[in-house]
C-alpha cells in the first residue's frame, strides 16, 4: 500500500451505469481487505470488507472481488448514483499489523 | 452517528506554533488508534500507531519528536505537531478499530485540516 507522491486516478460514469474500481495490493501475506469511501473534507467510511478465504462478497449495490493470484481487488457499484461520487480506497491488512491504503480512485457520476 | 470524534476540524496558525489534535472514541474503548496524513488528491499515509499506556509506534520516516502522540486514556489519543512549518500543512486523520482489534474495520474521524502560514 505504499503510494507516496502518486496522484489519484479518476473514473467518470453515467448515472445508472455500473462502476468498477480496481486496486492492486502489495503484500501476499495480507489476509483482510476493506474498501472505503471518502467524501471531500471527511474521513473514510467503511463500504465492504473481504477476507482472503473468500473471492467474492456482496453488499447492498456493491460487490468486492478478490484475486489473490495477481494480488488484485475490485469494487463494483451497481446502478451508480450521484451520491456515489467520492474517492474510493482499498486497504490491506497483514495479520498483526496495521492497515495500509492503496492509491485511491476518484469517482465522478455524471447525472 | 460518529463513533470517532476528531477536534479541531480546522486549524490555521503561524509557523513555529505547536498544534494539538484530539481523537476520541465516543462509545467504545480503543487501546489502539492510528494517525494518518493525507495530502491533496493523495492516499492516506499511516504515520503512527497510538497505544494506550505505552509509547506510540512510528512508521519509517516519521519524526517522533515532531509528531508527539499521547494515548493517555482508553478513549483519547492526541497528536501534537510541534513547531509546525508550512510543509506540515496537511489533512490529519485518526482512526480506531471496532472491537479493539487491528484486523477489524476502523472508524475514522472526520479529519483535521492544518494550515501553517
Amino acid at each position: 500500500g505504499e503510494n507516496v507522491g502518486l496522484h489519484l486516478p479518476t473514473l467518470s460514469v453515467q448515472e445508472g451505469d455500473n462502476s468498477i474500481i480496481n486496486c492492486a495490493y502489495s503484500n501476499s501475506a495480507s489476509d483482510y481487505f476493506i474498501w472505503y469511501k471518502q467524501e471531500s473534507g471527511k474521513g473514510p467510511q467503511f463500504i465492504i470488507d473481504i477476507r482472503s478465504n473468500m473471492d467474492k462478497r456482496q453488499g447492498q449495490r456493491v460487490t468486492v472481488l478478490l484475486n489473490k493470484t495477481v494480488k488484485h481487488l475490485s469494487l463494483q457499484i451497481a446502478a451508480t448514483q450521484p451520491g456515489d461520487s467520492a474517492v474510493y480506497f482499498c486497504a490491506e491488512n497483514i495479520p498483526g499489523n496495521q492497515f495500509y491504503f492503496g492509491t485511491g480512485t476518484s469517482l465522478t457520476v455524471i447525472p | 452517528g460518529a463513533v470517532v470524534s476528531q477536534h479541531p476540524s480546522r486549524v490555521i496558525c503561524k509557523s513555529g506554533t505547536s498544534v494539538k489534535i484530539e481523537c476520541r472514541s465516543l462509545d467504545f474503548q480503543a487501546t489502539t488508534m492510528f494517525w494518518y496524513r493525507q495530502f491533496p488528491k493523495q492516499s492516506l499515509m499511516l504515520m503512527a500507531t497510538s497505544n494506550e499506556g505505552s509509547k506510540a509506534t512510528y512508521e519509517q520516516g516519521v519524526e517522533k519528536d515532531k509528531f508527539l502522540i499521547n494515548h493517555a486514556s482508553l478513549t483519547l489519543s492526541t497528536l501534537t505537531v510541534t513547531s509546525a512549518h508550512p510543509e506540515d500543512s496537511s489533512f490529519y486523520i485518526c482512526s480506531a478499530p471496532r472491537q479493539g482489534r487491528s484486523n477489524q474495520p476502523q472508524h475514522f474521524g472526520d479529519g483535521t485540516r492544518l494550515s501553517i502560514l
